[in-house]
């Protein structure tokens, strides 16, 4: 099975300010056929279920601020959230989409300061 | 954009089996890949299984491969989660999602069922 990992676990960011996500994964989750990364992110808000941010690492889904950018390849990638707004307080989960089991990352919380 | 509508909170005790279901609100059903993730209390996201409506093939995580059992009313653009043997452990909001592929992102979820496990 694929493990992710992530960090930092929390992370307090002032508003308006840059706050970075760093995911991993075990192995590469890149497939060379098509030179995608079977790579998501995801926001949970309190109460909420996930909500769809990046997919393919680094596409931005339909109606997510241009703030919210993936990056990365092979085994490393961040999600930048370049101007934190105070509803971007959530915890953040990246999740590969290679093989079965689609494991998630333990998650991170973005809180303001 | 897809809705996706699940059953309600359910209270099962140990050893009993519960069943969830997820209606799709888009036509066709059989367009869709169903994913089915779990969140126990506090705790983050776990992948269980996916299922293709369109000919019922599923696939479990192993750690679910005896107790889930995962189909669909394509009648009804309903799928459904059984999770048989149950423990206090399984207490947890469990998640029907959709994915336009069987690798593919998970695009649309469901608000979410929370069941709990106890004598």
């Amino acid at each position: 099975d694929i493990v992710m990992t992530q960090s930092p676990d929390f992370l307090t960011v002032s508003p308006g300010e840059r706050a970075t996500i760093n995911c991993r994964s075990s192995q590469s989750v890149l497939y060379t056929s098509n030179n995608k990364n079977y790579l998501a992110w995801y926001q949970q808000k309190p109460g909420q279920p996930p909500k769809l941010l990046i997919y393919w690492a680094s596409t931005r889904e339909s109606g997510v601020p241009d703030r919210f950018t993936g990056s990365g390849s092979g085994t490393d990638f961040t999600l930048t959230i370049s101007s934190l707004q105070a509803e971007d307080v959530a915890v953040y989960y990246c999740q590969h989409y290679y093989s079965t089991p689609f494991t998630f990352g333990p998650g991170t919380k973005v809180e303001i300061k | 954009e897809v809705q996706l509508v699940q059953s309600g909170t359910d209270m099962k005790k140990p050893g009993a089996t519960v069943r969830i279901s997820c209606t799709v609100s888009e036509h066709p059903f059989t367009d869709y890949f169903i994913q089915w993730v779990r969140q126990a209390p506090g705790k983050g996201l776990e992948w269980m299984g996916l299922l293709n409506p369109e000919d019922g093939i599923s696939i479990n995580a192993e750690k679910f491969q005896d107790r889930l059992t995962l189909s669909a009313d394509t009648s009804a653009d309903t799928a459904y989660m059984d999770l048989h043997s149950l423990r206090s452990e399984d207490t947890a909001i469990y998640f029907c999602a959709t994915s336009a592929d069987l690798d593919s992102h998970f695009v649309s979820w469901g608000q979410g069922t929370l069941v709990a496990v106890s004598s």
